[in-house]
């Protein structure tokens, strides 16, 4: 399988335990991004990478979130003290990131389902 | 970004025809149409994107106004796998000076394929 892979797929804590998901993309793309989806809503961007560089946050990414991609392949997403409305699915995505003068497309995972008791 | 307006939700009969809608009128002249659906447990899957000019691809056709403030896609033999939420979202090229933040999604449309 050479798509976007995302663990673990449910993650189930309680209300200020620490999460970490992780996200593999696909092996040649220079971008990855991470999404929050909640019932009903689209997807909301949360933040994206080029190659290793943390290149764009949003005002959704509070203190309590961080992102890593530390050699420019996998990436992580912690949430510290998580809170109830931390509750939504976690997507990732990727791309390739290197053409010039055209349009990208993204490629997402299915996502990590997080719940919080 | 431009904001987009979407139906809610729609139907249409498995093997017919899927006109999907999707209103920009704020658009300008540097932001694409892009169309993603987003099947239930899976995450958003690319479909197609334009600037100007019709487009077509294995999966669909995409087809832009003259005046560019509306689009429609268009699922040429809808089948009951296409039932899913279709977002329209426009936005700068990535490499037209828009930056490379993501895309932003709206609420969709919810097609329904009926059997």
């Amino acid at each position: 399988d050479t798509g976007v892979s995302q663990n673990p797929r449910h993650k189930i804590t309680k209300r200020g335990q620490n999460v970490t998901f992780r996200c593999d993309p696909i092996s040649e793309h220079n971008r990855l991004y991470w999404y929050r989806q909640t019932l009903g809503q689209g997807p909301e961007f949360l933040t994206y990478f080029q190659n290793e560089a943390q290149l764009e946050k949003s005002r959704l990414l509070s203190d309590r979130f961080s992102a890593e991609r530390p050699k420019g392949s996998f990436s992580t997403l912690e949430i510290q003290r998580t809170e109830q409305g931390d509750s939504a699915m976690y997507l990732c995505a990727s791309s390739l990131g290197q053409e010039m003068g055209t349009n990208e497309k993204l490629f997402f995972g299915s996502g990590t389902q997080l719940s919080v008791l | 970004d431009a904001k987009t307006t979407q139906p809610p939700s729609m139907d249409c009969a498995e093997g017919r025809a899927a006109n999907l809608p999707c209103n920009h009128s704020t658009i300008s002249g540097n932001e694409y149409v892009y169309w993603y659906r987003q099947i239930h447990s899976q995450g958003p899957q690319y479909i197609i994107h334009g600037l100007k000019n019709n487009e077509t691809n294995e999966m669909a056709s995409l087809i832009i106004t003259e005046d560019r403030k509306s689009s429609t896609l268009i699922l040429p033999h809808a089948t009951l796998r296409d039932t899913a939420v279709y977002y329209c979202i426009v936005r700068v090229g990535m490499y037209s000076g828009g930056g490379a933040d993501g895309l932003t999604f709206g609420k969709g449309t919810h097609l329904i394929i009926q059997p």
